[in-house]
Parts: C-alpha cells; sequence; structure tokens
C-alpha cells in the first residue's frame, strides 16, 4: 500500500473548518484514500473514504485532488470534542489489511 | 453485541508468562483484525481473519505471538514467554465484509498489557 504524509500536528479554531492535508503522491489506481481518528485513548474511528469523487457524510468531507496525489480533510465546523489524531490511509480496495502511519494531531481550541 | 468487546481491559504480568487476550466482535462481521499500540504512535497491524482463516500473519513480531479464531467469531491472541518489550495496547478491529470490504474497521476499546 502506497505511504502517505500527514503533518504531525496543527491547531484549529472551534467553529471554524478545518482542514486536514495529506500527500500520497505514490498512490495507484486501485487504492483508496480513508481517514480515521483516535480521540483521546479510544480506538480508531472511521470517518470517510474515496477512491476519485470528493465525497461528503455526516461528519466531514474529503477533497481529492484530480492526480490522486493528495487530498483534504476537512471538518466543517471544528468542535473541542474533534480533538484528536487523525490518519490518512491508502489502501487496495480488494486488500484488508489498513497501515496507519503517525497520523496529524489536532488540537482545537476555544 | 453492540461493538467490538475485548477482555480484560488490563492484564499486568510478570516476564516470561503466557497471556491470552479476548476479542468478540459485532455480530456478524466476517473480519476481524488485530492492532497493537505503542503509547503516541499509530496502531501497529499484527494479523487478521476472514471467518476462521488466518488471511495476513505478517505482522506478527515473532513466533512468540499466535492468533485463532476458531469458529469464525471469538478471536485469542496469544503471546508466550511474554517480554517487557510487549507492552502496550492490543487492539481489535472487526468489518462486516470481506475480501473487497471497503475498510470500515470498527475498534474495540483494547487491552493493555504490561509485562513486568
Amino acid at each position: 500500500d502506497a505511504k502517505t504524509t500527514q503533518p504531525t500536528s496543527m491547531d484549529c479554531a472551534e467553529g471554524r473548518a478545518a482542514n486536514l492535508p495529506c500527500n500520497h503522491s505514490t498512490i495507484s489506481g486501485n487504492e483508496y484514500v480513508y481517514w480515521y481518528r483516535q480521540i483521546h485513548s479510544q480506538g480508531p474511528q472511521y470517518i470517510i473514504h474515496g477512491l476519485k469523487n470528493n465525497e461528503t457524510n455526516e461528519m466531514a468531507s474529503l477533497i481529492i485532488t484530480e492526480d490522486r496525489k493528495s487530498s483534504t480533510l476537512i471538518l466543517p465546523h471544528a468542535t473541542l470534542r474533534d480533538t484528536a489524531v487523525y490518519y490518512c490511509i491508502v489502501r487496495e480496495a480488494a486488500g484488508n489489511k489498513l497501515t496507519f502511519g503517525g497520523g496529524t494531531r489536532v488540537l482545537v481550541k476555544p | 453485541g453492540a461493538g467490538v468487546s475485548q477482555s480484560p481491559r488490563y492484564k499486568v504480568t510478570k516476564r516470561g508468562q503466557d497471556v491470552a487476550l479476548r476479542c468478540d466482535p459485532i455480530s456478524g462481521h466476517v473480519s476481524l483484525y488485530w492492532y497493537r499500540q505503542a503509547l503516541g504512535q499509530g496502531p501497529e497491524f499484527l494479523t487478521y481473519f476472514n471467518y476462521e482463516a488466518q488471511q495476513d500473519k505478517s505482522g506478527l513480531p515473532n513466533d512468540r505471538f499466535s492468533a485463532e479464531r476458531p469458529e469464525g467469531s471469538i478471536s485469542t491472541l496469544t503471546i508466550q514467554r511474554t517480554e517487557q518489550r510487549d507492552s502496550a495496547m492490543y487492539r481489535c478491529a472487526s468489518s462486516l465484509e470481506a475480501g473487497t470490504g471497503l475498510g470500515k474497521l470498527f475498534f474495540g476499546s483494547g487491552t493493555q498489557l504490561s509485562v513486568l
């Protein structure tokens, strides 16, 4: 599976949109982009995934560039409860192993 | 059950002892995964099953680690002759689909293993 590069940490203002970048320049055509987050000591939580089209659900939006070499997770209105480590993962649809990297530690400030 | 259940929640053991960690996945979930997580790091893949078949055990660090899922539901991760470096949070996850599964894993609360 392709590797991803994310900033180590970032701060966001409560109530504002949080834009989390991820680079995956070696992604191949059959690999999906997944986002998970881990709040404090809890288990990772699925957020969203996509292949090439932008995706939106009740939690977030995923914007994937046309060349698919990078993506951005958008939390539209960040709350204090969104403080967490956010993981960007690329994985083949047919493969079942998710490989987590270091993620981005996001701190939402009042 | 409503979610992935792991037991025990905490396990303290002495170096050299064997431990067995249990995972009860969400009912009906085909795939089951084991990860371990050191403090401040992302989860590290260990192994996974589709039904009772172990599909990938490439993440098991050495032959002291083994896992089974004999009836395609509950799974046990066993660590023999534990060492201090085995201390970590061990997390189990399950997903509904296998093969072309879409990667939506549901994680349990984990078992915190401490080897003294």
